[in-house]
């Protein structure tokens, strides 16, 4: 199947600090990506669909100014916790259809975020 | 907006039996039912996926199956092994223009006994 290549996938930053996670489709191109969080032990929770060119579209109770999506290229979407706080630690994953293959919907490996 | 519900949540077979997990869907607009097996610390893998245009889909020990009428698709693993033990999740979504948007079930943990 196709690939999607997140990085990095563990990080640990201080309280405060900005992290930037990146998600690459390697060898397809994804105009819209999404942007999921995990909690242990639950699903996976949607955070923002990322739109190549555009504007991110976030879920309802997702602070779109906490969390920075920038989808630059139809290859590679960009999520930037800000000012990050301990409860922003979490799994984040991205996915994004390959168009190749009907839309079939393909994730990244995830970023462990812990913030100290 | 669309619903899924999955069941069992823990699931443990001996090895060589099958596993079925089976989930539910509220939205009948929905047209993509994709599933994924997740293993600890990972990201979600593609399993399987069945589109509403068929009722079955067979991939070697792997199968699924949708009943478009009654709103429910199932995952069926045979002869399984010790490392078909993970978090399967099971999604729904309704394809639109460019892509899918997914809804998933809460998850099965499934654990193969050797």
């Amino acid at each position: 199947g196709a690939v999607v290549s997140q990085h990095p996938s563990r990080v640990i930053c201080k309280s405060g600090t900005s992290v930037k996670i990146e998600c690459r489709s390697l060898d397809f191109q994804a105009t819209t990506m999404f942007w999921y969080r995990q909690f242990p032990k639950q699903s996976l929770m949607l955070m923002a669909t990322s739109n190549e060119g555009s504007k991110a579209t976030y879920e309802q109770g997702v602070e779109k100014d906490k969390f920075l999506i920038n989808h630059a290229s139809l290859t590679l979407s960009t999520l930037t916790v800000t000012s990050a706080h301990p409860e922003d630690s979490s799994f984040y994953i991205c996915s994004a259809p390959d168009a190749n293959s009907g839309n079939t919907i393909y994730f990244g490996e995830g970023s462990w975020l812990t913030v100290v | 907006g669309e619903n899924v519900e999955q069941h069992p949540s823990t699931l443990s077979v001996q090895e060589g039996d099958s596993a079925v997990i089976k989930c539910t869907y509220s939205d009948s607009a929905s047209n993509y039912f994709p599933w994924y097996k997740q293993e600890l610390g990972k990201g979600p893998q593609l399993i399987i996926d069945i589109r509403s245009n068929v009722g079955e889909k067979k991939d070697q020990r792997i199968a699924v199956t949708l009943n478009k009428t009654a709103k429910h698709f199932s995952l069926h693993i045979t002869e399984t092994q010790p490392e078909d033990s993970a978090v399967y999740f099971c999604a729904g979504g309704f394809g639109g223009a460019g892509s899918y948007q997914l809804t998933f079930g809460k998850g099965t943990k499934l654990s193969v006994i050797p």
